[in-house]
């Protein structure tokens, strides 16, 4: 299995621009979120959802639009980038229950905005 | 805001010590889960503790959780390179989010 796939791995922007960066996972988890991870700061939330059609904002969800349409999927959008955005961004998924479970994490997107 | 604090910010010991980290969190919670993240990769789930245990084990893993004083500890025995790596705790305060600490970067030397 593939686990969770996140592309790309790395994308620069320039300011204003908008882009969308994908999460597909493979195990039929109903449970997806979205982290940025910045220096000295962990992991921080900013969407998550609990199935398909269903999603939440997080702790920093301004400036970011997310959509399930599908269990698979879980893209998250810069609606227009900023320099405040540069950051690596997680993909997670688990199984019903949310972030009772262990989460499986894909491998990151970095990004930079110029 | 963050949840957890993980503690020390940084630790190097030498291979065969004992590693302990420690993790302070601010609200009553669920569970707490420990994970490690490798350079340049994901986060990797280690231990998941819920809030009516008090001690699990894992291998080389021992989490301990106290409640009372909103702590959790990650110990892992006889460290090797190969568990050089950051750790971070995480914390299930319910409402579906899970919360994310600072983490622990630990290096083992050879």
């Amino acid at each position: 299995n593939a686990g969770v796939t996140q592309t790309p791995k790395f994308q620069v922007l320039k300011t204003g621009q908008s882009m969308t960066l994908q999460c597909a996972q493979d195990m039929n988890h109903e449970y997806m979120s979205w982290y940025r991870q910045d220096p000295g700061m962990g992991l921080r939330l900013i969407h998550y959802s609990v199935g398909a059609g269903i999603t939440d904002q997080g702790e920093v969800p301004n400036g970011y639009n997310v959509s399930r349409s599908t269990t698979e999927d879980f893209p998250l959008r810069l609606l227009s980038a900023a320099p405040s955005q540069t950051s690596v961004y997680f993909c997670a998924s688990s199984k019903t229950g949310g972030a009772g479970q262990p989460q499986h994490f894909g491998d990151g997107t970095r990004l930079s905005i110029l | 805001s963050q949840q957890g604090e993980e503690d020390p910010q940084a630790l190097s010991i030498q291979e065969g010590e004992n590693a302990t980290m420690n993790c302070s969190y601010k609200t009553s919670i669920n569970n707490l889960q420990w994970y490690r993240q490798n350079s340049g990769r994901g986060l990797v789930h280690l231990i998941l503790i819920r809030s009516n245990e008090r001690e699990k084990h894992s291998g080389r893993l021992r989490v301990t959780l106290d409640t009372s004083k909103k702590s959790s500890s990650l110990l892992i025995t006889a460290s090797r390179a190969a568990d050089t790596a950051s750790y971070f705790c995480a914390t299930d305060g319910g409402g579906n989010k899970l919360t994310f600490g600072t983490g622990t970067q630990l290096k083992v030397e050879l």
